[in-house]
């Protein structure tokens, strides 16, 4: 059975950094893609981006710039960060597991974080 | 990027009868390697992460009831709930993982008529 626990900051000011990380347990690791997916209150779901186990990643272009996945494979863990936030990044974040290969639905979820931007 | 678009944006329906969500791309979805289609489709209730219910646009996830299906080829596609069941309220979101960015529709309410 997979688990995925996710923590980080739930509070933050403008231009501040999110930063979000979740650790897998069960499973394997290396072998899937791990996304980051955010959705604002209310309103329906955003892909922000995926890494895999050997550290490739591909970003969402709406939010490239601002976006850094990381992997830590001894962790079973990968992390978030997007920078300069603003009232605009507040939303649910999950993090989940896709599947292996050209199988990313995504079968696990994380139980969300509710990250709030407000000065 | 592939935009997503479901019909309708919310629909009601009887227990025991049947429900129909529409999900349209943009462009094909049909993933020549393995000529399956890269949709999937999603359950979210309240306060609860999305759960998957179909990937490969018609292949149902483990442990979901055989009264959820999938089906559909190229841009256009289909979930259907054979007879509605009072848990089976939620919102549905069809997703395409064809090709970077991800995209999913934007959802549809399914409630009890």
């Amino acid at each position: 059975q997979v688990e995925i626990q996710q923590w980080g900051a739930g509070l933050l000011k403008p231009s501040e950094t999110l930063s979000l990380t979740c650790t897998v347990y069960g499973g394997s690791f290396s072998g899937h893609s791990w996304s980051w997916i955010r959705q604002p209150p209310g309103k329906g779901l955003q892909w922000i981006g995926e890494i895999n186990g050997s550290g490739s990643t591909n970003y969402n272009p709406s939010l490239k710039s601002r976006v850094t996945i990381s992997v830590d494979t001894s962790k079973t863990q990968f992390s978030l960060k997007v920078n300069s936030v603003t009232a605009a990044d507040t939303a649910l974040y999950y993090c989940a597991r896709g599947g292996v290969g050209a199988t990313r639905s995504i079968g696990y979820w994380g139980q969300g974080t509710l990250v709030t931007v407000s000065s | 990027d592939i935009v997503m678009t479901q019909s309708p944006d919310s629909l009601a329906v009887s227990l025991g009868e049947r429900a129909t969500i529409n999900c349209k791309s943009s462009q094909s979805v049909l993933y020549n390697s393995n000529n399956n289609n890269s949709l999937a489709w999603y359950q979210q209730k309240p306060g609860q992460p999305p759960k998957l219910v179909i990937y490969w646009a018609s292949t149902r996830e483990s442990g979901v009831p055989d009264r959820f299906s999938g089906s559909g080829s190229g841009t256009d596609f289909t979930l259907t709930i054979s007879s509605l069941q009072a848990e089976d309220v939620a919102v549905y979101y069809c997703q395409q993982y064809y090709s970077t960015p991800i995209t999913f529709g934007q959802g549809t309410r399914l409630e009890i008529k």
